[in-house]
């Protein structure tokens, strides 16, 4: 299995509803990662997670709440977001942290705030 | 700071033209260098690797080059075809956890 798989693929919300991102690999990588993609602009980095655990935060607002439960599941708890929120979301992982491992990206989930 | 950009921003040729893709990145310490293709609204599907070790890969149809002094990446794309319309972007890996991409080009394939 070589693959990252993303649920929803798109997700509508109000700005008082309460919802999550959901990531999973099967490859055996240590580090996942988050990313927020707006319209015509390339991934920004918003979280790190390496052997579960949370390496950095790219200083992303806290009604972003991240969470790794196990080495092959990571998931984006989503809180009162603002309309500007709206954006394609990408998981990746790689086999350990670091900027000489290779990246694979999910299809990412297309989210909407109203 | 890892600063990459990509020439042409958006890049239109008929079917069965061999094209190049441009990348360049201001700091020459990177671990890799990656191309990536993403269709409008998906994901980025990752199509080249290449380590700091490396001048090229192949793949298929697809050949990417890394001249790390000149700070100069290529995506060579041979016999262009409707079904590779797309955007492409590279992203550079470095000593940190971060992957620094460029904007993209845009290709558009004319049948």
């Amino acid at each position: 299995d070589t693959e990252v798989t993303q649920t929803p693929k798109h997700l509508v919300m109000g700005m008082t509803n309460k919802k999550s991102l959901k990531c999973e690999q099967h490859m055996g990588h240590r580090a996942m990662y988050w990313y927020k993609q707006k319209a015509k602009k390339p991934p920004e980095l918003m979280f790190v997670y390496s052997y579960e655990k949370l390496s950095i935060n790219e200083s992303v607002p806290s009604r972003f709440s991240p969470e790794c439960p196990n080495s092959s599941l990571l998931n984006l708890h989503l809180h009162a977001l603002q309309p500007e929120d709206s954006a394609l979301y990408l998981c990746a992982s790689s086999l350990e942290r670091g900027g000489h491992n290779e990246q694979f990206f999910g299809p990412g989930t297309r989210l909407t705030v109203l | 700071k890892q600063e990459v950009t990509q020439i042409p921003a958006a890049l239109s040729v008929p079917e069965g033209e061999n094209l190049v893709l441009n990348c360049s990145f201001t700091d020459s310490a990177i671990y890799n260098l990656q191309w990536f293709r993403q269709d409008p609204g998906k994901g980025l599907t990752s199509l080249l690797l290449i380590q700091s070790s490396q001048r090229e890969q192949t793949s298929g149809r697809l050949n990417a080059s890394l001249d790390k002094s000149s700070g100069r990446s290529t995506l060579y794309i041979a016999a262009s075809q409707p079904g590779d319309s797309a955007t492409y972007l590279c992203a550079g890996g470095g000593s940190n956890y971060k992957l620094t991409f460029g904007k993209g080009t845009l290709l558009t394939v004319n049948p």
